[in-house]
């Protein structure tokens, strides 16, 4: 079976500041998804990024990048010039492709700092 | 485009009541999951449909049942509730269940005293 580890329960990162949050990850598939959510505290699952194994190039949306390293099962978010606003839980996530079950890591609770 | 709606939002019970969630896609996504999420296990897959058929159900007991409708709204029941079934439940909807990506409700947050 998949499994996910965000071995980093909690980060803190000061207002401004670039933060790198850490996924690992397990399978034997090749065809997969990746994807990284921020739960505020209002509970509402956002999506922040998504990966697909076959591309090469790291996914970016603004200030947030990832770092997928495919031999390794590694997918990081690295989150640029911290916002009061990026305070939140944030779960890492995989897909088997053809399939519609997320599976989750434990989730990293981010704070920032003024 | 209107998100994924679920209702109610909160909602309190006893142990061995039923309860009946519901879940509206945004429009035009046809394939809702849902998923229950606890301090204790983290977010787990409860079960998936698509055209209303059930695809895919992960690990939990025969009590948590669900079903879509037509215009692809979904609804998922929980019978003989216990005190463990207290979490928040949120649905996903996504267009395609193999490739597209999947966004949130708001959850329904279920106290079972």
């Amino acid at each position: 079976a998949q499994t996910v580890t965000q071995s980093q329960p909690e980060m803190s990162v000061q207002e401004a500041e670039t933060v790198t949050l850490s996924c690992t990850y397990d399978t034997s598939e090749s065809d997969y998804y990746l994807f990284w959510y921020k739960q505020p505290p209002s509970r509402q699952m956002i999506l922040v990024i998504r990966q697909e194994a076959y591309k090469q190039q790291n996914a970016t949306e603004n200030r947030f990048s990832v770092n997928f390293q495919k031999a390794a099962k590694s997918f990081s978010l690295k989150i640029s010039d911290s916002q009061l606003g990026d305070a939140a839980m944030y779960f890492c996530a995989y897909r088997q492709g053809g399939s519609e079950k997320l599976v989750f890591g434990k989730g990293t609770k981010l704070t920032v700092n003024p | 485009k209107a998100g994924v709606t679920q209702t109610p939002r909160y909602l309190i019970k006893t142990r061995g009541q039923q309860v009946t969630l519901s879940c509206s896609p945004i429009s035009g996504h046809r394939s809702v999951s849902w998923y229950q999420q606890t301090p204790g296990q983290g977010l787990q897959f409860l079960f998936e449909y698509f055209s209303e058929t059930q695809r895919n159900k992960g690990n939990f007991p025969g009590r948590f049942s669900g079903r879509q409708f037509s215009n692809s709204r979904s609804e998922m029941n929980v019978s003989t509730l216990e005190l463990g079934d207290s979490a928040l439940y949120l649905c996903a909807s996504s267009i395609n269940p193999s490739t597209d990506t999947q966004y949130f409700g708001p959850g329904t947050r279920l106290t079972v005293l």
